[in-house]
């Protein structure tokens, strides 16, 4: 089963307003990251929330998560055209035998306009 | 920060050739590393776990035969995709672990005529 599924699907906007991309998850987890991947490129790092934590700030990134509804949001304050890229959530795998082993979700890709 | 690299960046063979990647940790020693592949406009998919000095560990519906995995050290695994044909054209990515956190590399674009 695919765990990780983010909405919207895409999303468009201006520069100056927020953004927000929701993902949800099937299974526990130990943490869950978010990830950005500009158009052909390598994934970039942006922020890991654990189980135990509500809500994390990195910038003008702000994760929550809940894990009673297994879900997790992503808010970029203040949009740029430089964030125009696909975000992805991971979750990891506590049951598993390799640490470190992701599952990603769909992704959002976000359009952000000048 | 840890720095994973992937060689080629982009590859373009013919239909039947054998294909091999290469992912590297430059600063690190990482005795797991993991390959994904990502179609167009789709998610990430595991396709394998590779581990130093044993055999890789596939993820369900990918063919180890296929697509040959060697771990042979600590900052090198590579990726075979043999017998290549246009359905294996993507974009694979691998990623090793060093302190907990998950380093990525740049991905190599494989297309097959």
């Amino acid at each position: 089963s695919q765990q990780g599924e983010e909405d919207p699907q895409a999303l468009s906007i201006q520069e100056g307003e927020n953004a927000t991309m929701n993902c949800s998850y099937k299974t526990s987890i130990n943490n869950l990251q978010w990830y950005r991947q500009n158009s052909g490129r390598g994934l970039v790092h942006l922020i890991l929330i654990r189980s135990n934590e509500r809500e994390k700030h990195s910038g003008r990134l702000r994760v929550t998560l809940d894990t009673s509804k297994k879900s997790s949001s992503l808010l970029i304050t203040a949009s740029r055209a430089a964030d125009t890229a696909s975000y992805f959530c991971a979750t990891d795998d506590p049951g598993g035998t390799s640490y470190g082993k992701l599952t990603f979700g769909q992704g959002t890709i976000l359009t952000v306009h000048p | 920060g840890a720095v994973v690299s992937q060689h080629p960046s982009w590859v373009i063979c013919k239909s039947g050739t054998s294909v091999k990647i290469e992912c590297r940790s430059l600063d690190f020693q990482a005795t797991t590393m993991f390959w994904y592949r990502q179609f167009p406009k789709q998610s990430l998919m595991l396709m394998a776990t590779s581990n130093e000095g044993s055999k890789a560990t596939y993820e369900q519906g990918v063919e180890k035969d296929k697509f040959l995995i060697n771990h042979a050290s600590l900052t090198l695994s590579t990726l075979t995709v043999t017998s290549a044909h246009p359905e294996d054209s993507s974009f694979y990515i691998c990623s090793a672990t060093h302190y907990n956190e998950q380093f990525f590399g740049p991905g190599t674009r494989l297309t097959v005529l």
